[in-house]
């Protein structure tokens, strides 16, 4: 089966300027995570989708950081404007809900540096 | 709320030797999963191996296996026979159902020729 799908893989802006990444989930998977990895540390949880409906914002900086996921397949993340401190992996992943197969995918992420 | 902690940074063994990464976790639920990620330079997160909380039995995969202590919430990953490719980062997992899935901060294992 196909991964999850990210693009783009880096990306290099300035301060203040606006982002956005992309994420195609793992067919039929009705989760999706959005996670922030700074160097050295953890993913840390965005948002979490369910289908089109969000479950979990709650790290979410909501004054800079928006996300959607239109039609419950494919999401967006979007930052405006963003800040040195949001230099980081950006991980998307999506899980089933039923079945057996109760793990995580991870796409391979996008690295954002800020300058 | 849900908390994983990994309470080592950084891990260093000798090839072939035998490695255990530790991990300690807490939730309210009685149905959650448990997971091992192992996260390679490339930083694609691949599943390493899984546990279900209602089973007893510890799970194995190959080299890898768990000691699962719900009782006392702890998830430790067994890596026997280590080979230089197991060198990553190993981050530990909690989910439950379809919530939230938190991570501890991750263990660098290196594997030394």
């Amino acid at each position: 089966e196909a991964g999850v799908a990210q693009s783009p893989r880096y990306k290099i802006i300035e301060k203040r300027q606006s982002v956005a990444f992309w994420c195609n989930p793992i067919s039929g998977h009705a989760t999706l995570y959005w996670y922030q990895q700074i160097l050295g540390q953890g993913p840390k949880l965005l948002i979490q989708f369910q289908n089109n409906g969000v479950v979990d914002d709650s790290q979410l900086p909501k004054d800079r950081f928006s996300a959607e996921r239109l039609k419950g397949v494919d999401s967006t993340l979007k930052i405006q404007p963003a800040k040195l401190e949001d230099s980081a992996v950006y991980l998307c992943a999506s899980r089933a809900v039923r079945g057996t197969r109760t793990e995580a995918f991870f796409g391979q992420g996008t690295r954002l540096t800020v300058v | 709320a849900q908390t994983v902690t990994q309470s080592q940074p950084e891990m260093s063994v000798q090839e072939a030797e035998t490695v255990t990464l530790s991990c300690t976790y807490d939730t309210s639920e009685n149905n959650y999963y448990l997971f091992w990620y192992k996260q390679p330079p490339s930083r694609q997160m691949i599943l390493v191996i899984r546990q279900e909380a209602y089973k007893q039995q510890n799970a194995t995969e190959n080299r890898f296996s768990v000691n699962f202590q719900k009782a006392a919430k702890s998830f430790s990953l067994k890596i026997s026979d280590s080979q230089l490719g197991d060198t990553a980062m190993y981050f530990c997992a909690l989910g439950e159902g379809a919530q939230k899935l938190v991570f501890g901060q991750g263990t660098r294992l290196t594997i030394n020729p």
